[in-house]
């Protein structure tokens, strides 16, 4: 069984500064990592993975994340958020040869103008 | 493609009422799930499919049913509705059941339970 901690409910950023939204994740086997995205009143969007090679990994709004094994951790950062970022963030593991992806219970990123 | 779709966007029941949330793509995806979502819970599986005739519980089943008679439809039975059970549903598919695929998520179906 897998599981994820995502420490912070609720990040308030001013516009244009840097962001990080935590992940930590646990699992007995070799893991699949995911960032996902959901905008006020939408379904979730993939914003990135991780499966295996290189450890950072990043999408294509600017939004990178690094698999650190040694500390069980998915870190999400962006170096200059907008407005439009303001949305709520999951991360969620998925275990080789598991059926189930298990999400963590979202951070709220708000954006300050 | 439309993608997941969901109805319907919304709906009311009352305690003890029964409904079926309908969920279907038309990507050809082989898995399928239900979600659920609540405040500060984030989204838990509640029934998944692995293909046409294949289903499986998930972190919370109790009182959802569901059958995947094709590979396109996977809906969601409500037996008898409790206040518990409101909340927004997710259906959400991805091309394999194994591996690291995307899944992609529908529109969502809001439920109140009265």
């Amino acid at each position: 069984a897998q599981s994820v901690t995502q420490l912070d409910s609720q990040v308030p950023v001013f516009e244009e500064a840097p962001v990080e939204l935590r992940c930590n994740y646990s699992s007995s086997v070799s893991v699949y990592l995911f960032w996902y995205v959901q905008y006020p009143n939408q379904g979730l969007q993939l914003l990135l993975k991780y499966l295996s090679g290189s450890t950072l990994v990043e999408s294509i709004n600017g939004f990178e994340a690094e698999f650190n094994k040694s500390q069980t951790s998915f870190h999400l950062r962006k170096p200059s958020v907008h407005i439009s970022d303001t949305a709520e963030y999951f991360c969620a593991v998925k275990g080789a040869g598991s059926y189930q992806l298990t999400f963590g219970k979202g951070t709220k990123l708000s954006v300050i103008p | 493609n439309a993608g997941v779709t969901q109805t319907p966007k919304f709906q009311v029941l009352k305690t003890g009422q029964s409904m079926t949330l309908q969920c279907a793509q038309d990507m050809n995806h082989e898995y399928m799930s239900w979600y659920r979502q609540d405040p500060g819970m984030g989204l838990r599986l509640i029934h998944y499919s692995v293909g046409a005739g294949i289903t499986d519980q998930g972190e919370v089943p109790n009182g959802y049913n569901v059958s995947r008679s094709t590979t396109e439809d996977f809906p969601l039975r409500l037996l008898s509705a409790a206040p518990s059970q409101t909340s927004v549903y997710f259906c959400a598919s991805s091309p394999r059941s194994g591996g690291a695929d995307t899944q992609y998520f529908g529109p969502g179906t809001r439920l109140t339970v009265l």
